[in-house]
């Protein structure tokens, strides 16, 4: 059972554009939404959260949109550049206990110069 | 700082041989995490622990298993490998509490010839 959906697969946008990543879940008791960005032959990193007592979340050009009654969230980028080109991973987890993340799929962004 | 260290960075295995992939890490974080990833599929758990002595099974457990005897260590084995198996693993580390980020090791990526 897949409880975050991410879309769309993957994502071609030009230098300066906006790349926009969706993500969906299914379990309302998720409380914690991470970004994580994956280069080429690294792992994971995280690049911005979110909590559902908010609505969005900025840092620099990174921003994170909220909506709680949807339940989805989606990431965005402004002015994209070349070295944003990576895999981008939404996830979720339930806070305290154990903090399992439950991953998207990824979404592969191609930043073109 | 080290972070979170796997090793091997790659390994191939034949069909029904045995191996341990190790992680550490160093940053005294009590929650440590298994994950795989396959390509369009996102990342799955296989298996977690919340300290030494207490691990616990995630979504994709079954082929592995984990020991968790220090904080520091948590090691992965395959028994019987299948090419099923063919994956990247990643080991990950966290504190307890809301709102806490995984840092993510290199990657093993493993062949089951």
């Amino acid at each position: 059972q897949q409880q975050v959906k991410q879309s769309p697969q993957s994502l071609i946008v030009q230098k300066g554009g906006i790349s926009i990543i969706n993500c969906a879940y299914e379990n309302t008791a998720f409380d914690y939404f991470p970004w994580y960005q994956q280069f080429p032959g690294k792992g994971p990193a995280l690049l911005i959260a979110i909590r559902p007592d908010v609505s969005e979340k900025k840092e620099g050009r990174f921003t994170i949109s909220f909506n709680k009654s949807a339940k989805q969230f989606s990431l965005h980028i402004m002015d994209s550049q070349p070295g944003d080109s990576a895999t981008y991973f939404c996830a979720a987890s339930r806070g305290g206990a154990t903090n399992k993340l439950i991953f998207g799929t990824g979404t592969l962004l191609a930043v073109q110069p | 700082n080290a972070g979170v260290t796997q090793t091997p960075k790659f390994r191939i295995l034949k069909i029904g041989q045995s191996m341990t992939l190790q992680c550490a890490q160093d940053m005294n974080h009590n929650y440590m995490y298994w994950y795989r990833q396959d390509p369009g599929m996102g990342l799955k758990l296989i298996y977690y622990s919340v300290g030494a002595g207490i691990t616990d099974k995630g979504e994709v457990p079954n082929g592995y298993n984990v020991s968790r005897s220090t904080t520091e260590y948590f090691p992965l084995r395959l028994e019987l490998a299948a090419p099923s198996q063919t994956s990247v693993y990643f080991c990950a580390s966290s504190s307890p509490g809301l709102s806490t980020e995984a840092f993510f090791g290199q990657g093993t990526r493993l062949t089951v010839v």
